[in-house]
């Protein structure tokens, strides 16, 4: 098994161009969350996904979109990337019980100038 | 709704020193908590987990107690080593069962020889 792989592992935007994180995980989990991660912040959740078909806005998803047409992949896209969307990009997922391990990809390191 | 609250770092200690980083939350009901270790230039990875009141977690020689009376889920080492040397997030899982982690801010963890 993979596990969870993220694509690209570095990123460099122009303010205003747009692009798309991909994620994809082969452990046929259902749940699949996005987060990103800055300095002094922890990781704070961006969208997160109970299903194919199904997504729901986490505590910062403003310039943020997702969608889930398979179970594998949850792709999240910068619709006008800004400077302060620079940061660090997990994908994670897990399986539907309260106390699932959640499982993360390496990252994505985007800077937007 | 739900937090968490981490001590700040970062926190240097000497090989074979005795580690504790506090953790605290914030929560309606009796959320499972979890202890994620990051290592440099790595994803997150769960170090140990609790499920419900006065469970131990442990790996690794790591071991956190899920603490209702005061809300807390400290981590704990007797003796590190420098492979320790890492970024540890607390995080606590969202109400609903829909694979929400809460984090707290993180806190590095240097260890010198």
């Amino acid at each position: 098994n993979a596990g969870v792989t993220q694509t690209p592992k570095f990123q460099v935007l122009k303010t205003g161009q747009s692009m798309t994180l991909q994620c994809a995980q082969d452990m046929n989990h259902e749940y699949m969350s996005w987060y990103r991660q800055d300095p002094g912040m922890g990781l704070r959740l961006i969208h997160y996904s109970v299903g194919a078909g199904i997504t729901d806005q986490g505590e910062v998803p403003n310039g943020y979109n997702v969608s889930r047409s398979t179970t594998e992949d949850f792709p999240l896209r910068l619709l006008s990337a800004a400077p302060s969307q620079t940061s660090v990009y997990f994908c994670a997922s897990s399986r539907p019980r309260d106390n699932s391990e959640q499982y993360f990809g390496p990252g994505t390191r985007l800077t937007v100038t | 709704g739900n937090s968490v609250t981490q001590m700040e770092g970062p926190v240097t200690l000497s090989e074979e020193a005795f580690l504790t980083i506090n953790c605290t939350y914030t929560a309606t009901g009796y959320p499972s908590l979890f202890w994620y270790v990051q290592y440099p230039g790595e994803g997150l990875q769960l170090l140990l987990k609790a499920t419900k009141a006065d469970d131990k977690g442990s790996n690794k020689g790591f071991e956190a107690t899920y603490r209702k009376e005061t809300t807390s889920f400290h981590l704990e080492k007797g003796s590190v080593q420098v492979s320790d040397s890492a970024v540890y997030f607390c995080a606590s899982l969202g109400s609903g069962n829909t694979g929400k982690l809460i984090f707290g801010q993180g806190t590095t963890l240097q260890v010198k020889p």
